[in-house]
């Protein structure tokens, strides 16, 4: 069992470039996270998506866009990426109900 | 503004004894959870406790909940090396379906 996957673990991005974080999970859970966490500080969430079809802003939704394109895939978009978005980026999952989520092991984004 | 903080920022202990972290919240929830995270890795969920319940064991792990002070407090008993980590608490809040995280708290274990 997978759990949480997370692509690519790695990325370095020049100012204005686009590009797209991938999450999947295999645990048929219904909700799924976006948090990016930077140095020092706890996780602050972007975005989340309660179930299919539904995507809601989280604390620090601005410059990001997410899809969930299906049960298992929620994706993040950074359309034009900018400095202040270099961060670890973690996408988590759970079932629902009173349940600790699962999280992937991270994106480390640096934008120059 | 993140929903938990947590007190102490920092903690360095010996092996072998207790270790305690607290953290404090400011709306209703309907659990709070903690996390640990080692050094450039994932967190790992270690305990939930619900807002109806004042204390839970898991091992090692002791946590409580005083949902009138809004705070709770994990205690680590006789820690390990291995429990050198950062901790975070995270809050379930009533009519939402998020997570907020608290600042955490970087535990330092000496052999």
């Amino acid at each position: 069992n997978a759990g949480v996957t997370q692509t690519p673990k790695f990325q370095v991005l020049k100012t204005g470039q686009s590009m797209t974080l991938q999450c999947a999970q295999d645990m048929n859970h219904n909700s799924m996270y976006w948090y990016r966490q930077d140095p020092g500080m706890g996780l602050r969430l972007i975005y989340y998506s309660a179930s299919e079809g539904t995507t809601d802003k989280g604390e620090v939704p601005n410059g990001y866009n997410v899809s969930r394109l299906n049960k298992r895939e929620f994706s993040l978009r950074l359309e034009s990426a900018a400095p202040s978005q270099t961060s670890v980026y973690f996408c988590a999952s759970r079932a629902g109900g009173a349940r600790g989520y699962t999280f992937g092991s991270g994106t480390r984004l640096t934008v120059v | 503004s993140q929903q938990g903080e947590e007190d102490p920022q920092a903690l360095s202990i010996q092996e072998g004894e207790n270790a305690t972290m607290n953290c404090s919240y400011k709306t209703s929830i309907n659990n709070l959870q903690w996390y640990r995270q080692n050094s450039g890795r994932g967190l790992v969920h270690l305990i939930l406790i619900r807002s109806n319940e004042r204390e839970k064991h898991s091992g090692r792990l002791r946590v409580t909940l005083d949902t009138s002070k809004k705070s709770s407090s994990l205690l680590i008993t006789a820690s390990r090396a291995a429990d050198t980590a950062s901790y975070f608490c995270a809050t379930d809040a009533v009519d939402t379906d998020k997570l907020i995280f608290g600042t955490g708290t970087r535990l330092q274990v000496f052999p």
